[in-house]
């Protein structure tokens, strides 16, 4: 079976750090591109970063509200993907979840809330 | 960036009816579109992807359809568990982007 499982998550203060985790199992990680995708609490869903497979050697990609400020690795012994987030603003509270995908966005680990307040 | 404009944000039905969920792609995506279902307090789930590929696991009576820029997600014989609210999402270029999604409720 093919699970997800970040950890990572809690209460950060504006211009701090984080490194959030995602434990995967059940599937071939470096065959596969990862993504982190957040929810503001109440909001939608916002895509983040991704990190594409071996294959297509990890290149990453980031949403511009992020870029600079989050970076998306994987380590490949462990089978778990990473956001280290630094510089973190009060816009960036969320649930923080990681997607499994190239095309299918699937499945989906069950989150990780960060919360970034005075 | 690509904006997704999906419509209604709300909608009201009743069991076993049959409703259809559009998603606007503010220039052509092809067929790079899914869908997903969302229910409170959990993660998203994917329904379809491709634009009309059904992820596996996941009952025929949701069907997607469309490319270019308009996209439909059909669900028929709706059933309890189907009210949530729904979002379609763009992978045609970064950054990645999700409609406003679609709250689907009982009537």
């Amino acid at each position: 079976e093919v699970q997800l499982v970040e950890s990572g998550g809690g209460l950060v203060q504006p211009g701090g750090s984080l490194r959030l985790s995602c434990a995967t199992s059940g599937f071939i990680f470096s065959d596969h591109y990862m993504d982190w995708v957040r929810q503001p609490p109440g909001k939608g869903l916002e895509w983040v970063a991704r990190s594409r497979n071996r294959r297509n050697g990890y290149i990453t990609a980031y949403a511009a509200s992020v870029e600079g400020r989050f970076t998306i690795s994987r380590d490949e012994s462990k089978n778990s993907l990473y956001l280290q987030m630094n510089n973190l603003k009060t816009e960036d509270t969320a649930v923080y979840y990681c997607v499994r995908g190239y095309n299918s966005f699937n499945p989906w680990g069950q989150g990780t809330m960060v919360t970034v307040s005075p | 960036d690509i904006q997704m404009t999906q419509s209604p944000s709300s909608l009201s039905a009743s069991v076993g009816d049959r409703v259809t969920i559009t998603c606007r792609a503010s220039q052509n995506i092809n067929i790079y579109l899914g869908w997903f279902q969302q229910k409170p307090g959990k993660a998203p789930k994917s329904l379809i992807y491709d634009a009309s590929n059904l992820q596996s696991g996941v009952p025929s009576k949701f069907s997607g359809g469309g490319s270019g820029t308009y996209f439909t997600l059909t669900i028929s014989s709706l059933q309890t568990e189907d009210f949530a609210t729904y979002y379609c999402l763009q992978y045609q270029d970064y950054p990645f982007t999700f409609g406003q999604g679609t709250k689907l409720e009982i009537k």
